[in-house]
């Protein structure tokens, strides 16, 4: 069964650093998404892209990150300096339709030292 | 904005029914979903149910909406322990956002 992979499942870095999460969605999916979910809260809208661009961002979205689909397969989540706020669970989705049901991926975990 | 609301535990003897609760804000909503999350594992897509139904059933799962109240719940019948785990209501916006509760831990106990 497809299913949307992603990497690191961890990620450990000093506060300050640049972080890039990998993603690759569903073969044949278009809309693409990054939620994250701090440990013991809720699991939080980011953004949403498609056709090479963002649709929709929330407030959490600043200037510190950035989302890139560099080739046909990877959707990529920078994190431009890492604040100690940033660690939780970064989960990566996809979509087939822009009202589609999501699939997501098994997370990466982020702690910021 | 939209807000999803569920209780934080549920600890259910094996056998039992499960029944995990929810509530929502946006009345718009046209689809209702729930997802489960396993210990390390991503967030799986249970059932879902549109806006204009009341009850949907799959196999153990059975989904209820009362969209006066906007209270939506799922129960698990014949609970057993490969059912433990996260499980997160969550309702779809605009832009299909979606907005998840905080999830109600389920604990089932052989």
């Amino acid at each position: 069964e497809p299913e949307v992979t992603q990497t690191p499942s961890h990620q450990v870095t000093q506060m300050g650093q640049e972080v890039i999460l990998r993603c690759v969605p569903i073969s044949n999916h278009l809309y693409f998404y990054w939620y994250r979910q701090i440990l013991g809260q809720k699991v939080e809208f980011l953004v949403s892209f498609y056709n090479n661009e963002i649709s929709e961002k929330s407030e959490i979205f600043d200037d510190q990150f950035s989302v890139e689909r560099p080739d046909g397969s990877n959707f990529t989540l920078k994190i431009r300096s890492t604040k100690l706020e940033d660690s939780a669970m970064y989960f990566c989705a996809s979509s087939v339709q822009g009202n589609g049901e999501l699939f997501f991926g098994e997370g990466s975990r982020l702690t910021v030292l | 904005g939209e807000d999803v609301e569920q209780s934080l535990f549920l600890s259910v003897r094996e056998g039992d029914s499960s029944v995990i609760n929810c509530t929502y804000t946006d009345s718009s909503s046209t689809y209702l979903y729930w997802y489960k999350q396993e210990p390390g594992a991503g967030l799986q897509l249970l059932t879902y149910i549109f806006s204009n139904m009341d009850m949907k059933q799959d196999q153990r799962l059975t989904v209820l909406l009362n969209k006066k109240d906007k209270h939506l719940s799922l129960r698990i019948a014949d609970t057993q322990t490969g059912d433990s785990a996260i499980y997160f209501c969550a309702e779809r916006g605009n832009f299909n956002k979606f907005y998840f509760g905080s999830g109600t831990k389920l604990n089932v106990k052989p």
